[in-house]
């Protein structure tokens, strides 16, 4: 089946130690998404990819990086995680040949900075 | 600019009990809606949609939702609940013009107790 696939799906970081986390997709579609959400929140987006242009929201901190390699892979990078960064972050994916916007989620990593 | 508001943000229900979760929006623009649930710990899932034609929409599980122009709402009902469905319900539109992004409500959590 076609799908949104992260990993992992748990990570446990020391405060200030690098951290990536990986999203794959089996859809081909050419737009990957990174969301932030926080406990009882809804998703805060954080990037987009189209294709390989980088869309960036203005109110992500420098901390947040990201990487698309290919079509099938994107990474989320953060540099020095503080507490106030553990949350879950959820992978997307849609394609724009379509006048609307449906998204389609992975499963979510939930980071946990000690 | 466009927006969501989810009107409640805890329902908690008796199961077999019907239910509604509201969902107001307000766009100067043609819109396409989306109800999505997230089960504890995972992704977000599709529920149903709304792109065009009947204004009703229903998904696999009994859910339905309708959308209803004049008074910029789509929300969703249940008319017998289980308490499979206890999870969050995120309501979501896209606009066209908005370069690929979705807008989330807020989040209702669905409460179903035996």
């Amino acid at each position: 089946d076609a799908m949104v696939i992260q990993n992992p799906r748990y990570q446990v970081t020391q405060f200030g130690k690098p951290v990536t986390l990986s999203c794959s997709q089996t859809l081909n579609h050419n737009v990957m998404y990174w969301y932030q959400q926080k406990s009882s929140q809804a998703p805060k987006l954080l990037f987009h990819y189209y294709d390989k242009d980088f869309n960036n929201e203005a109110d992500t901190p420098d901390n947040f990086q990201s990487r698309r390699p290919n079509t099938s892979f994107c990474f989320l990078d953060i540099r020095s995680p503080g507490l106030g960064d553990a949350a879950m972050y959820l992978c997307a994916t849609s394609t724009l040949d379509r006048e609307y916007n449906e998204q389609f989620f992975g499963p979510g990593t939930r980071l946990t900075v000690l | 600019a466009q927006s969501v508001t989810q009107l409640d943000s805890q329902v908690p229900v008796f199961e077999e009990a019907p239910v509604e979760l509201r969902c107001n929006y307000s766009s100067s623009v043609s819109v396409y809606l989306f109800w999505y649930v997230q089960y504890p710990n995972q992704g977000l899932q599709l529920l149903l949609k709304y792109l065009s034609g009947s204004t009703l929409v229903e998904s696999i599980n009994g859910f339905e939702a309708e959308f209803n122009k004049s008074q910029t709402s789509f929300h969703l009902r249940k008319p017998s609940v289980h308490i499979s469905d206890t999870a969050e319900y995120f309501c979501a539109v896209s606009v066209g013009n908005q370069g690929g992004k979705l807008i989330f409500g807020q989040g209702t959590e669905l409460s179903v107790k035996p």
